[in-house]
């Protein structure tokens, strides 16, 4: 079976730009997280969708958003890129909403110029 | 709050070596979850262990083990005779759990393990 796979790879935005980020979870894992790791540091919790609905939120601004399909996969979305957004973003996901064991992603490299 | 403090930064060994990377939380639950994840160049974190804090055992699984001390609030991991394919950041993290489920994990800032053929 696939594990999460995380599209693009790599991406280089400039300031303002809006970036959209995708993750396709392992079938039949209705769960998806969103998490930013900045270099040198651990993943920080960004969002959690669970069947469609937003089940938790991190200390992230408005202009980080996020949306998940019938198919349970789901997008990031930035919007007004700042340099500070340059990170890697792992997609985690897991069978239910409860958070027992994730599996990430090989994440998206977002470098913001 | 929460928060898991990893002090050590890197840490370099010779193959065949012992080494233990240590792993510092805090809560105010009484019900927790604590996790070590391995992050390989690649990217992904592939998950390692999971324990409840009601389950003080420690666990062996091959090369790897895991000593946690509520008495402390550490959970250390060793890896006995490391290889170099061991070589990885290193993240533990904690979850504290609620009616329905338990919170997204909150990591520490990980540990560079470096294995010196």
């Amino acid at each position: 079976d696939a594990g999460v796979t995380q599209s693009p790879t790599h991406l280089i935005k400039t300031r303002g730009q809006h970036v959209t980020l995708r993750c396709s979870p392992i079938s039949g894992h209705k769960s998806v997280s969103w998490y930013q790791q900045v270099l040198g540091q651990g993943p920080q919790f960004i969002f959690q969708y669970y069947e469609k609905e937003e089940r938790g939120r991190g200390n992230f601004p408005d202009r980080f958003s996020a949306r998940q399909f019938p198919n349970y996969s789901s997008e990031l979305n930035v919007n007004a890129l700042l340099l500070g957004d340059s990170a890697l973003y792992l997609c985690a996901s897991s069978p239910r909403a409860t958070n027992e064991k994730l599996f990430f992603g090989s994440g998206t490299q977002l470098s913001v110029l | 709050a929460q928060k898991v403090t990893q002090a050590q930064t890197e840490i370099s060994v010779v193959e065949k070596e012992d080494v233990t990377l240590d792993c510092v939380y805090e809560t105010r639950d009484t019900t927790y979850y604590l996790f070590w994840y391995k992050q390989p160049p690649s990217g992904e974190l592939v998950f390692l262990i999971r324990r409840n804090s009601f389950d003080e055992q420690n666990e062996i699984s091959g090369r790897y083990s895991w000593n946690f001390q509520k008495s402390t609030s550490s959970f250390n991991f060793t890896i006995t005779a490391s290889q170099v394919v061991d070589s990885a950041v290193y993240f533990c993290a904690l979850s504290e759990a609620y009616n329905s489920g338990n919170t997204p994990l909150v990591f520490g800032k990980g540990t560079r393990l470096s294995v010196i053929a």
